[in-house]
Order: structure tokens, then sequence, then C-alpha cells
């Protein structure tokens, strides 16, 4: 049975960055790709960025450019999201999600979430 | 960029209704098209992809229609399990969902 399992809670301040760790178990971690989906409270949800892990390739939204770095770690079949320059509009659920195999396909697994608060 | 919009955002229904929630594209986006359920607090969970197929292990009162820019999500008789918000998603360019649709008691 695949498992995504990420990391807790984090509090951050304005102009920081937060490192978001999903780790997968179940499966085979090399054979789909794993994308980033943010919710912000109340709202709906957005698709930030996904890589290929096999790959080591990575795309994201428009709206993040430059604020979004997306990594895996294939010996520990760990997917890494790193959000910087954090604003209070950044306060979010951020959800991992597999997507099987390489290609553009819907998310069969999501992690539980990892609450992320930006606030002074 | 691909625009995703639900109608209606909020729905009032009754168990054992009919449901449909509509989902357009602001352009084609033949049937890649998926369909989740979130309830509170949880993350959203897979019920239809490819515009019509189920996933695995959901409930066959769950259906979905649709090609082209127009799709609908059908729940044929609404169990007290179904009370949730839905979300449509395209994936034929990178992904976008809809603002979501509430299914709430009437």
């Amino acid at each position: 049975q695949v498992q995504l399992v990420q990391s807790g809670a984090e509090v951050k301040k304005p102009g920081s960055s937060v490192k978001v760790s999903c780790k997968a178990s179940g499966g085979t971690f090399n054979s789909y790709t794993i994308s980033w989906v943010r919710q912000a409270p109340g709202q709906g949800l957005e698709w930030m960025g996904r890589i290929i892990p096999i790959f080591g390739t990575s795309n994201h939204a428009q709206k993040f450019q430059g604020r979004v770095t997306i990594t895996a770690d294939e010996s520990t079949s760990t997917a890494y999201m790193e959000l910087s320059s954090l604003r209070s509009e950044d306060t979010a659920v951020y959800y991992c999600a597999r997507g099987p195999g390489y290609v553009l396909t819907a998310f069969d697994y999501w992690g539980q979430g990892t609450l992320v608060t930006v606030s002074a | 960029d691909i625009q995703m919009t639900q109608s209606p955002s909020t729905l009032s229904a009754s168990v054992g209704d009919r449901v449909t929630i509509t989902c357009r594209a602001n352009q084609t986006i033949s049937s890649w098209l998926a369909w989740y359920q979130q309830k509170p607090g949880k993350a959203p969970k897979l019920l239809i992809y490819k515009a019509s197929s189920l996933e695995s292990g959901v409930p066959s009162r769950f259906s979905g229609s649709g090609s082209g820019t127009e799709f609908t999500l059908t729940i044929s008789s609404l169990q007290p399990d179904d009370f949730a918000t839905y979300y449509c998603q395209q994936y034929i360019t990178y992904w976008t969902f809809g603002q979501g649709t509430k299914v709430e008691i009437k």
C-alpha cells in the first residue's frame, strides 16, 4: 500500500523559507511523479509544481517562479518542497500527491498535509 | 492558462437525492479530467479519472461524464458519507483545479 508521510507543521516569519518533506513507502519511488498542492484556509486547491524523481526534472506553476524549489532523494524515497520569501498569503496546508507514471495523470495518493503558518 | 469553473459553488441536498456537479474548461481538455472528494481536515481523495473512469474502491454511485470542455460528476443516490467538497482537475497541461463544490445537508 502506497503511503506518503509529510513532515510536521511549521511556523515561519515573513521573508523566511520553509522546506516540507514527503516520504513515500510502498510502490517504486522512481516510477511516478510527486506534485505539491496547497490549500489556503477555507480556499480551494492550487497546484504548485512537480518532480519526476527518476529524471530529477521539475516543473512549477508560473505563480511560484523563483520562489519554489522541488527536489527528490531517491535513496530515501523522499521529495521536498522549499518555498522562499514567505508572506502571510502563503499560510496554507501543503500536500504532496503522487501521479502514477511519468506523463500527466490524476493524483491517486496524497500525503496527510503540512500546515505552514507565516506570521510575524 | 487553462481555467476550470465548477457550478454550483454550494449544493444543498438530502440523503437519497441524485446530485450533479458541472465543471467547465476554458479550452478543450479532451478527457483529461479528474474528480476529487475532500472532507474537512483531510487530503483530497481521487474518485474519477479520465473523465469517466472510476478509481478502484470508489462506490459505483459516483460517475463522471463529458469531454472537451464540459464535464459532470453525478452521485446517483447521495449517502451520509458523501457530504463533502468536490473538485474537478484538468491534467492536459500541468494541473488546474476548479474552485470546488460543497455538498451540504438540506
